[in-house]
C-alpha cells in the first residue's frame, strides 16, 4: 500500500527566509510524486511533480523538490519565501490513477 | 473559465437530510475523482470514474453515499441521511487518460458541507 508522511503540521518562517517542507513516502515501485498547494478557500494546485529523469525538479512559484530514493523522501524547497506563500502544502504519491495525499503542512509566514 | 467547477460551494443541512453535490470537470478529461477533506487532514480518496464507469470506490464510501457520472461529463455525489460526521469539504478533481497522463489532478474549489 502507498502512504505519505508529512511530519510537520505547521512550519513558521520569516519572509525572505528559506523553506524546506518534508515528505516521506512508502511505495512499492518507482513512485510518481507530487506537491500541491492549497490557499484558503481555494482548490489544490499542482506545484511540481516527479516520475522519472532528473531527481531535482523545478516547479511553479520558485519551488523545487528533490527525489531521494535512498531516503524515500521528496522534500519541497524555496530559497526565499514570500508572504503570499502562506498556505497548506500537500505531498502526494502514486502512479495513475489514484494518488494518496499526506495530511499537509501549514506554512505561516511572518513579516 | 475552463477549470473544474463545483456546486454548491457551501451547504448547511440538518442531520438526516439528503444532499447532492455537482462537479463539472475540465471538458477533455476522461477521469473524474471525488475526495473528502476534513480539518487538519489531506484529501482522502472516495471514488473515481473513467468516462461513465465508476472504477473504484473507497471503504470510506458508505452505503449512504452514491456517485454518478451518467454521460461521462458532469458528476453528482449524493449523501443520504446525513450525519454530523459527514461534515467536510468534498473535492472534485479531473485528469486526462492516456499518454499525456502523468498523474496530475486538477481540483475544483470544493463543496463544504456542514451537518447540524
Amino acid at each position: 500500500a502507498q502512504s505519505v508522511t508529512q511530519p510537520d503540521i505547521h512550519i513558521t518562517v520569516s519572509e525572505g527566509a528559506s523553506l524546506e517542507l518534508r515528505c516521506n513516502y512508502s511505495y512499492g515501485a518507482t513512485p510518481y510524486l507530487f506537491w500541491y498547494v492549497q490557499s484558503p478557500g481555494q482548490g489544490l494546485q499542482l506545484l511540481l511533480k516527479y516520475f522519472s529523469g532528473d531527481t531535482l525538479v523545478q516547479g511553479i512559484k520558485g519551488f523545487e523538490a528533490e527525489f531521494k530514493r535512498s531516503q524515500s523522501s521528496f522534500n519541497l524547497r524555496k530559497p526565499s519565501v514570500h508572504w503570499s506563500d502562506a498556505a497548506e502544502y500537500f505531498c502526494a504519491v502514486g502512479a495513475p490513477p489514484i494518488p494518496t495525499f499526506g495530511r499537509g503542512t501549514s506554512l505561516i509566514v511572518h513579516p | 473559465d475552463t477549470g473544474v467547477s463545483q456546486d454548491p460551494r457551501h451547504k448547511i443541512t440538518k442531520r438526516g437530510q439528503n444532499v447532492t453535490f455537482r462537479c463539472d470537470p475540465i471538458s477533455e478529461h476522461n477521469r473524474l475523482y471525488w475526495y473528502r477533506q476534513t480539518l487538519g487532514q489531506g484529501p482522502e480518496f472516495l471514488t473515481y470514474f473513467q468516462n461513465e464507469a465508476q472504477l473504484e470506490k473507497s471503504r470510506l464510501l458508505s452505503d449512504r453515499f452514491s456517485a454518478e457520472r451518467p454521460k461521462g461529463s458532469f458528476s453528482t455525489l449524493e449523501i443520504q441521511r446525513t450525519e454530523q460526521g459527514d461534515s467536510a469539504m468534498y473535492l472534485c478533481a479531473s485528469s486526462r487518460l492516456g499518454g499525456q497522463n502523468t498523474g496530475e489532478l486538477f481540483f475544483g474549489e470544493g463543496s463544504r458541507l456542514t451537518v447540524l
